[in-house]
């Protein structure tokens, strides 16, 4: 089956600074590649997604790229604010079931 | 709408006890998920419906059984529970796109503590 892998698994940023989170997966049939906040005690919220015929996607402070031939996708903040502190999960789907990844805990210092 | 709602919040079981879990969604989605939650460990599927009347496992499906015998409701069962069990429990739902899942929409968990 699909195995994703998150790194890191704890990201401390300066409040303005800019976090990147990345993810790889084994299956290249993988072919959506969503991204979860998670508050805590909260549920996972949807972010950002990116399908396999799209390189880049981009939603005000928050990026998602994906490199199909590597098998990796990534998730960039900019302009961190302290609201942006949660867990996030990276995620593919091979069209039956999510694989998550093991999550990153990012805080933004003020 | 409600979204996805699950039943009960929080639960404190002993080794041995049965209990239910209820997941239901009001957006009319053709899947439906349940997954439990470890510190560390991510979000793991344990059994996953792709339409009413149908069930398949997951990544962790020992210990638990699901049903879902109306298109909206997907339960979850634990038939003897064990500490290891211990965990939060998210249900999720997504439509399908182009004959694939699509975005999945979580509930709010259920946290179960099995002594």
């Amino acid at each position: 089956g699909e195995n994703v892998e998150q790194h890191p698994s704890t990201l401390s940023v300066q409040e303005g600074d800019s976090a990147v989170i990345k993810c790889t997966y084994s299956d290249s049939a993988s072919n959506y590649f969503p991204w979860y906040k998670q508050e805590l005690g909260k549920r996972p919220q949807l972010i950002i997604d990116i399908r396999s015929n799209v390189g880049e996607k981009k939603d005000q402070r928050i990026a998602v790229t994906l490199n199909k031939t590597a098998k990796h996708f990534s998730l960039h903040i900019t302009e961190t604010q302290p609201e942006d502190s949660a867990v996030y999960f990276c995620a593919a789907d091979t069209g039956n079931q999510f694989y998550f990844g093991t999550g990153t805990s990012l805080t933004v210092i003020p | 709408n409600a979204g996805v709602t699950q039943t009960p919040k929080f639960r404190v079981l002993k080794t041995g006890q049965s209990m239910t879990l209820l997941c239901a969604q009001d957006m009319n989605h053709e899947y439906m998920y349940w997954y439990r939650q470890d510190p560390g460990m991510g979000l793991r599927l344990i059994h996953y419906s792709v339409g009413e009347g149908t069930t398949a496992k997951g990544e962790v499906p020992d210990g638990y059984n699901v049903s879902r015998l109306k298109k909206q409701n997907f339960l979850l069962g634990l038939e003897s529970a064990a500490p290891s069990q211990t965990s939060v429990y998210f249900c999720a739902s997504s439509r399908t796109s182009g004959g694939a899942p699509d975005t999945q929409y979580f509930g709010p968990g259920t946290r179960l503590t099995v002594l």
